[in-house]
């Protein structure tokens, strides 16, 4: 089955206490990103990766990383999180991010809901 | 810029009842324009799109019509069920520099529908 996996699904931690959400795709798309999910507000992308090794910001990358070691992996990482990224997160993924890619449809993840406190 | 705006929510309406939730965009180019619904507790599915102006995506019983002269795509259903209860988001993908494409979302409306 052709799916976008993240965990973990929930998580509750500490100001300052790194941690990593993972994703991973089993459909060989090219371009991944992420994004938070704030009332109000809708999706906002943090970063992107449009193939192995190629990542650059999104709209709101402060306090976030990324990699992409791997074609179907592209984790987030927050280094010191801090309450104010208290949110719903989503990886996604597309078959591809130029030209005509903007026809694509994005497959979305479950969700991370992460509570720093 | 590229931006999406859609109705506020929350909608709450009657079984069977008749459902429109306006979309409205500012884009350059030739954006693709799509609807995902969020369950809950469940991430993002695509709903329908449409790539292209006057064309109409559909799908489940919605409709969405491409509309360029009035830069929208407003969702509409003829009979909404209490199984449509969800969080409907408009967005758009548009290129931008550094050739890639980029999904913009509107803030969602939520759907209450009951009995």
């Amino acid at each position: 089955e052709a799916q976008v996996t993240q965990n973990p699904r929930y998580l509750i931690t500490v100001t300052g206490k790194k941690l990593t959400v993972t994703c991973s795709q089993n459909m060989n798309h090219e371009y991944m990103s992420w994004y938070r999910q704030d009332p109000g507000l809708g999706l906002r992308q943090i970063y992107y990766s449009m193939n192995v090794e190629v990542t650059d910001k999104g709209d709101v990358p402060e306090g976030y990383k990324v990699s992409r070691k791997e074609k179907r992996n592209f984790p987030l990482i927050l280094e010191s999180p801090s309450p104010n990224q208290t949110s719903l997160y989503f990886c996604a993924s597309t078959k591809g991010s130029s030209g005509f890619g903007r026809r694509e449809t994005q497959y979305f993840g479950p969700g991370t809901r992460l509570l720093v406190l | 810029g590229n931006s999406v705006t859609q109705m506020e929510g929350p909608v709450t309406l009657s079984e069977e009842a008749f459902l429109t939730i306006n979309c409205t965009y500012t884009a350059t180019g030739y954006p693709s324009l799509f609807w995902y619904v969020q369950y809950p507790g469940e991430g993002l599915q695509l709903l329908l799109k449409a790539t292209k102006a006057d064309d109409k995506g559909s799908n489940k019983g919605f409709e969405a019509t491409y509309r360029k002269e009035t830069t929208s795509f407003h969702l509409e259903k003829g009979s909404v069920q209490v199984s449509d209860s969800a969080v409907y988001f408009c967005a758009l993908s548009a290129a931008f520099s550094g050739g890639y494409n980029k999904l913009i979302f509107g803030a969602g409306t939520r759907l209450a529908v009951h009995p």
